[in-house]
C-alpha cells in the first residue's frame, strides 16, 4: 500500500535554511502536498507540487521533488520562530482523492 | 479566510454519549469529504472517505457502526462517534476538495474529550 516517510524532528538556528525531507512509495502519485500544523490547530496548506514537475518556489519556500527515487523535499530560507511546527508530507494517488500523510517533521528554531 | 469550516472546535462528552462533529464546505460544493484522526504527537490516519448522497466508504479498521458518517449535502458531512469511550478522545480533521480541484484544505479541527 502506499506509505509516506518522515524523519521526526529538525533543529536549525533561526536564519539558517531548513530542509525537511519525505520519500513516499506510490509511483502512481499525482500530487505532493506541504502542510503545517501548529501546537493545537488544523492543517495549513503551504504549497504542493504536481508529480510531473521537478521544482517549485513560493517566496520562502522551495519544492524539489526526485520522482525516480520517489523523493519530496521542503527547504524555508531565512527560517523564522514562526517556522516552528510540525511539516507534513502527503501524496495523493491518481486513483481517488484521498491524501496519505507522512508522520511529520517537528522543526524547532534555535537562536 | 478558511474555505472549510468545523464545529464545534472543542467538545467535552460523558463516556457513553454521542457526539456530531461537522464539516462544512464554504466557498464550494464538495462531492467528496474526508475525516482523519489525529492522536497526540502523531500523524492523521485517514477514517473514511465521505460521499455525498451514498454511503461512506470506510478505512480498515474503522468501525462504521461507531463512526457514523452522513454526507447529506454538498457542503456538509458529518461524524457522529456513538457510544464515546476516552479512547475515542482525539483530534478529528475533515477535508474537501472541489469535483476537479487540486488543492484540498482541511477544517481547522474538532477536539473531543470524552470523560
Amino acid at each position: 500500500g502506499e506509505d509516506v516517510e518522515q524523519s521526526l524532528f529538525l533543529s536549525v538556528r533561526e536564519g539558517d535554511s531548513s530542509v525537511i525531507n519525505c520519500t513516499y512509495t506510490d509511483s502512481s502519485s499525482t500530487y505532493l502536498y506541504w502542510y503545517k500544523q501548529e501546537p493545537g490547530a488544523g492543517l495549513q496548506l503551504l504549497t504542493y507540487i504536481f508529480s510531473n514537475m521537478d521544482m517549485k518556489q513560493d517566496q520562502r519556500l522551495t519544492v524539489l521533488l526526485n520522482k525516480k527515487d520517489k523523493h519530496l523535499s521542503l527547504r524555508i530560507a531565512d527560517t523564522q520562530t514562526g517556522d516552528s511546527a510540525i511539516y507534513f508530507c502527503a501524496e495523493r494517488g491518481s486513483s481517488a482523492s484521498k491524501i496519505i500523510f507522512g508522520s511529520g517533521t517537528r522543526l524547532s528554531i534555535r537562536p | 479566510g478558511a474555505v472549510v469550516s468545523q464545529h464545534p472546535s472543542w467538545v467535552i462528552c460523558k463516556s457513553g454519549t454521542s457526539v456530531k462533529i461537522e464539516c462544512r464546505s464554504l466557498d464550494f460544493q464538495a462531492t467528496t469529504m474526508f475525516w482523519y484522526r489525529q492522536f497526540p504527537k502523531q500523524s492523521l490516519m485517514l477514517m473514511a472517505t465521505s460521499n455525498e448522497g451514498s454511503k461512506a466508504t470506510y478505512e480498515q479498521g474503522v468501525e462504521k457502526d461507531k463512526f457514523l458518517i452522513n454526507h447529506a449535502s454538498l457542503t456538509l458531512s458529518t461524524l457522529t462517534v456513538t457510544s464515546a469511550h476516552p479512547e475515542d478522545s482525539s483530534f478529528y480533521i475533515c477535508s474537501a476538495s472541489e469535483t476537479s480541484g487540486n488543492t484540498i484544505y482541511f477544517g481547522e479541527g474538532s477536539w473531543l474529550t470524552v470523560v
